[in-house]
């Protein structure tokens, strides 16, 4: 019955790999993000799909690339972390074309670089 | 340009005591409103969202929020503490489907017995 799942919970790893977070939903909606949320617990939209289309992209390293094979899943690969990359990344979706619906989260995943 | 100001970034109450948080929003045309709960180490769950057919918006576990346009608050309240309403509290604007949705500073809730 999840709502948006998002592997794996934990991600401990050493600076200068590769790694990948993979998102789903089951809610049927069209629209999915990527939020990072710092140690201070701020969350900043990182990325924004509708229908497997790039719509929001703030300004975020290229070393992060985000993939949507189809509207329910979104992924996230990141290259060569790095130490300030450090955070809980949160995965939502939403339903487009109305203009007051919510974002559903995720659990989040933890990505420690050490 | 949109943005939420979330005053006080820890707030204590007793148990039993009203909660109030506060949310100013900036925004140049109409804005969405919601406020978000995160218990620790778990996701973001809706709260409540301010729809523009009522500025009187009820939520989940007994929280409320008015709109106020005058002051450019969505203040959040509940009437009386629990302890499991201990979390971390996030106000958000957007102000349409294509944009973003932007979040405050979040506020600490910590109710004591």
């Amino acid at each position: 019955d999840t709502a948006v799942s998002q592997t794996p919970k934990y991600l401990v790893t050493q600076m200068g790999n590769d790694k990948s977070i993979k998102c789903e939903q089951n809610l049927g909606h069209d629209t999915m993000y990527w939020y990072k949320q710092d140690s201070k617990k701020f969350l900043k939209i990182m990325f924004s799909y509708n229908n497997k289309e790039l719509i929001i992209n703030e300004t975020v390293p290229n070393r992060f690339s985000p993939k949507s094979p189809d509207k329910a899943h979104l992924n996230l690969h990141i290259n060569s972390l790095e130490l300030g990359d450090s955070a809980v990344y949160f995965c939502a979706s939403s339903s487009a074309g109305q203009d007051n619906s919510p974002l559903h989260f995720g659990n989040g995943t933890r990505l420690t670089v050490t | 340009a949109q943005s939420v100001t979330q005053l006080g970034s820890h707030v204590s109450v007793s148990e039993g005591a009203l909660v109030l948080l506060r949310c100013n929003y900036s925004s140049s045309v109409p804005p969405y409103l919601f406020w978000y709960v995160q218990y620790p180490n778990q996701g973001l769950q809706l709260l409540l969202k301010y729809t523009s057919a009522a500025t009187l918006v009820k939520g989940i576990n007994g929280f409320e929020a008015e709109f106020k346009k005058s002051e450019t608050s969505f203040h959040l309240t509940k009437p009386s503490a629990h302890m499991s309403d201990a979390a971390e509290y996030f106000c958000a604007v957007r102000t349409g489907t294509a944009s973003k949705l932007t979040f405050g500073t979040g506020t600490r809730l910590q109710v004591t017995l």
